[in-house]
């Protein structure tokens, strides 16, 4: 069972070009996260996906940015015209299917992160 | 709105000597808490996660203790060792409706372990 495979590990643009971000979460988990964080600080929380629906997008910026967890296939972080500031590491985490148990210890896994470089 | 603050920001300490590092938080409704650690450039490795009803857990030489109470967590590495070297996050999760879970990251410890 291989663990959260993200690629590229890393991938370089030119401002203003798309960055897509793929991120193939463990076997039989249907949840997954995106995190970014920026040199020498901590992960932010971008956006929670399950299959299909968006869970909870109050990390993502506005404009530019988009994500999604299609039925089959990886989730897809997509940066449209992409800027310095952008430059980043990206990870992904992946989850199983959560119980109605609110308290669940339900474990989630990190990816090795893409890192996306502007220049 | 939830938050999860950990203390110290970095932190020094010499090879075989102990260290806590802390986590307060302020996310509710509370489902569980998980210490990750992350070395530098890779993605974060999970370390413990409890529960409402755990007040400890251990991991070989890593020692994680929750009082749900006053919502503090601590991580106490004992006999540390130069690949200890790294950050250490306090991940706490508060469940939503349906079942679904958010998650509220800190900023995480920078240990550095020297000879």
């Amino acid at each position: 069972n291989a663990g959260v495979m993200q690629n590229p590990r890393h991938l370089v643009r030119r401002r203003g070009q798309e960055a897509r971000l793929r991120c193939s979460p463990m076997k039989g988990h249907s949840h997954v996260y995106w995190y970014r964080q920026l040199p020498e600080e901590g992960l932010k929380f971008m956006v929670y996906l399950q299959k299909e629906n968006i869970i909870d997008e109050s990390g993502m910026p506005k404009e530019r940015f988009s994500a999604e967890f299609p039925k089959e296939g990886p989730s897809i972080l997509r940066i449209q015209q992409v800027v310095r500031g952008d430059s980043a590491a990206y990870f992904c985490a992946s989850s199983p299917p959560i119980g109605q148990e609110k308290t669940t210890n339900t474990e989630a896994f990190f990816g090795q992160g893409t890192r996306l470089t502007v220049v | 709105k939830n938050q999860v603050e950990q203390s110290p920001q970095s932190l020094i300490i010499l090879e075989g000597k102990n260290c806590t590092l802390q986590c307060n938080y302020t996310v509710s409704p509370f489902s569980n808490l998980r210490w990750y650690k992350q070395d530098t450039g890779r993605g974060p490795v999970s370390l413990t996660i409890m529960t409402f009803s755990e007040n400890t857990k251990s991991n070989g030489r890593y020692t994680a203790t929750l009082d749900a109470d006053t919502k503090q967590s601590s991580l106490h590495i004992t006999a540390s060792q130069l690949s200890d070297s790294a950050s250490y996050i306090c991940v706490v999760s508060a469940g939503l409706s349906g079942g679904y879970q958010k998650v509220t990251f800190g900023t995480g410890t920078k240990l550095q372990v020297i000879p």
